[in-house]
């Protein structure tokens, strides 16, 4: 069965501070990969996938997330942080199906 | 633009009690899918149709579950006799069904089950 690991499970920053998630997923085979984010009293919400082409994708409100296909990681990144970035991020992977399987989450909580 | 709605928003009930929740997918969206997220976890995939066929459902998904969707727009998950274990949030997704696998799925904002 594939399983999507979340290293972090509490971060806090100070607002500007650079922010990286680490996700990472057991599938071997080919993956289709998403980062959601559940802000506070909302529902989740798509923050950016990859599906093929350019390993580094581009998401809403200046994230972006590294396919690293050897490392089997899909880190989430953004450089500066601001204190509306406070969420719940959860990575998901689908394989050739239609079951995502989330990590467990990572609340970020940003300091102003 | 009417995303994914679910109803009711809360529900309290007696150990034992059957319960019912409702999903409303977005307009014209073929697959909808069910979730199950309890505190301090993802969510956890319950089972997917596509239009009214229910093509794959987790073993999460025991015998007290049934989930249908007879014209294949709204859905319903009941749960039957309830247990205290069953306190979650329910959450349904809806895709497009024309993008192939793995195509994005689109959240509605969870039914939280509470059983006493």
């Amino acid at each position: 069965a594939q399983s999507v690991s979340q290293h972090n499970h509490h971060v806090i920053l100070s607002e500007a501070a650079s922010l990286e998630l680490g996700c990472n997923y057991s599938y071997g085979g080919t993956v289709n990969l998403f980062w959601y984010v559940q802000y506070p009293g909302q529902h989740l919400q798509l923050l950016l996938k990859y599906f093929s082409g350019d390993p580094l994708v581009k998401g809403i409100k200046g994230f972006e997330a590294e396919f690293i296909k050897s490392k089997f990681s899909f880190n989430l990144r953004k450089p500066s942080v601001q204190w509306s970035d406070t969420a719940e991020y959860f990575c998901a992977v689908i394989s050739t199906g239609n079951q995502f399987y989330f990590g467990t989450g990572t609340s970020l909580t940003v300091i102003p | 633009d009417t995303g994914v709605s679910q109803n009711p928003r809360h529900k309290i009930t007696k150990r034992g009690q059957n319960v019912t929740f409702r999903c409303d997918p977005i307009s014209e969206h073929n697959r909808l899918y069910w979730y199950r997220q309890t505190l301090g976890q993802g969510p956890e995939f319950l089972t997917y149709f596509q239009n009214e066929a229910q093509l794959e459902k987790s073993r999460l998904l025991s015998d007290r579950f049934s989930a249908e969707r007879p014209k294949g727009s709204f859905s319903t998950l009941e749960i039957q006799r309830t247990e205290q274990g069953d306190s979650a949030m329910y959450l349904c997704a809806s895709s497009s069904g024309t993008g192939g696998w793995g195509e994005t799925q689109y959240f509605g904002p969870g039914t939280r089950l509470l059983v006493l």
